[in-house]
């Protein structure tokens, strides 16, 4: 069964608000879980480290004040995206390791109008 | 860092044929490597994995087969069946910071 709980699923927003993206560990603690982008017909791409209780680690390019990352509790990391734009649209993907195995959320389609 | 690279990007194959996609990885470090199977609008799920002490592992009509000496690592699927279309990963770890770095991705198309 899944181990990784994402929501929402696909979510339309106005350019310039702000939304919110969940992902819960459903199994252990999670004290770190990942954060994915993806593009139409591309390669999932490494966003950000969520660690809990600490500050998120970022990749090179990523914008921290455009995407930011709350992981306060065992379960629950979050991502917002702030102040969306047309460019922010697409598939946002979280996941966790359990066993050394990485699992994935089931995505969360952002497309900013 | 690690680089990862997968072929081929698209891959049509009949029902009942076999189907096999490659990748290479470029840090000798790595020493974990699983494949994902994302169907559309989905996120990725892992199908099989191996581990660098291994060099071929199998699951049903699933193998992973690994070459730490020349780095490629090779995903079979035998006795392919509609179904199994869908956009394959292949991944690359060092496990210690737990990052995964993928692959392009393959859109294999299993035709009844």
């Amino acid at each position: 069964g899944a181990v990784v709980s994402q929501h929402p699923s696909w979510v339309i927003c106005k350019s310039g608000t702000s939304v919110k993206i969940e992902c819960r560990s459903l199994d252990f603690q999670a004290t770190t879980m990942f954060w994915y982008r993806q593009f139409p017909k591309k390669s999932l791409m490494l966003m950000a480290t969520s660690n809990e209780g600490s500050k998120a680690t970022y990749e090179q390019g990523v914008e921290k004040d455009k995407f930011l990352i709350n992981h306060a509790s065992l379960t629950l990391s979050t991502l917002t995206v702030t102040s969306a734009h047309p460019e922010d649209s697409s598939f946002y993907i979280c996941s966790k390791r359990t066993n050394e195995k990485l699992f994935f959320g089931s995505g969360t389609q952002l497309s900013v109008l | 860092g690690e680089n990862v690279e997968q072929h081929p990007s698209t891959l049509s194959v009949q029902e009942g044929d076999s189907a096999v996609i490659k990748c290479t990885y470029s840090d000798s470090a790595s020493n974990y490597f699983p494949w994902y199977k994302q169907e559309l609008g989905k996120g990725p799920q892992l199908i099989i994995d191996i581990r660098s002490n291994v060099g071929e592992k199998k699951d049903q009509r699933i193998a992973v087969t690994l070459n730490k000496t020349a780095k490629h690592f090779s995903l079979h699927i035998t006795e392919t069946q509609p179904e199994d279309s869908a956009v394959y990963f292949c991944a690359a770890s060092d496990n210690q910071g737990g990052k995964l770095i993928f692959g392009q991705g393959t859109e294999l198309s299993v035709k009844p």
